[in-house]
């Protein structure tokens, strides 16, 4: 069965880097029209859509956050990387990460979740 | 960016009864290519994350109870639950995925 699963910090300092990674598990991000994508959630608040990768390596970005954020595969090791730079308190939240594939590439398989906080 | 805003931002219904959850997004979701709408809706319980349960606007999910439906076509689309159970108590979020920059709406809480 498809599984992710969300690693990184749980407390970074304001202007630092985030970096977050999504090791998974079923399928295969060398297989045509796979993607893993990153979504955030404030606490409290709505979905926000950060980033994906598909398995050719076309990336896409949230067109408020792309000069911040920088998303790679590791095919050999089922892994994706997302880089946050210069982190605000408000990137405070939870971050998933997400698998897709059929029905036009919707994310059906999610990630826990890991918490994240922004704070010096 | 596409926007897409649901209404209304909280439903109460009773049990049993009908809730019907909108979602407008602010560009064309339908690809003239395959003719299918790229809008999906997930339903979040508190400490969870999202369930993926329509694509295609109006495609159930494998295992999501057929009391769920999508419906609409272009900018406009419905989530509809035909008989509320306790359970369906959640936050309910339309999403399109057509753009090269997927968004979100800003979801709907569902309570009894």
């Amino acid at each position: 069965q498809i599984t992710l699963r969300e690693s990184g910090p749980s407390l970074v300092k304001p202007t630092q880097t985030l970096t977050l990674t999504c090791t998974f598990s079923g399928f295969s991000l060398s297989s045509t029209g796979v993607n893993v994508g990153w979504i955030r959630q404030p606490p409290g608040k709505a979905l926000e859509w950060l980033a994906l990768i598909y398995w050719d390596d076309d990336k896409r970005y949230s067109s408020s956050l792309k000069t911040r954020l920088s998303i790679t595969k590791d095919t050999s090791k089922n892994q994706v990387v997302l880089t946050m730079t210069n982190m605000d308190p408000v990137d405070t939240g939870t971050y998933f990460c997400a698998h897709g594939a059929g029905g036009g590439g919707v994310s059906d398989y999610w990630g826990q979740g890991i918490p994240v906080t922004v704070s010096s | 960016d596409i926007v897409m805003t649901q209404s209304p931002d909280s439903l109460p219904v009773s049990l049993g009864e009908r809730a019907t959850i909108n979602c407008k997004s602010s560009q064309s979701v339908l690809s003239s290519s395959n003719n299918r709408n790229y809008l999906a809706w997930y339903q979040q319980k508190p400490g969870q994350p999202p369930k993926l349960l329509i694509y295609w606007a109006s495609t159930r999910e494998s295992g999501v109870p057929d009391r769920f439906s999508g419906s609409g076509s272009g900018t406009d689309f419905t989530l509809t639950i035909s008989s509320l159970q306790a359970e369906d108590v959640a936050v309910y979020y339309c999403h399109q995925y057509y753009s090269t920059a997927w968004t979100f709406g800003q979801g709907t809480k569902v309570e009894i």
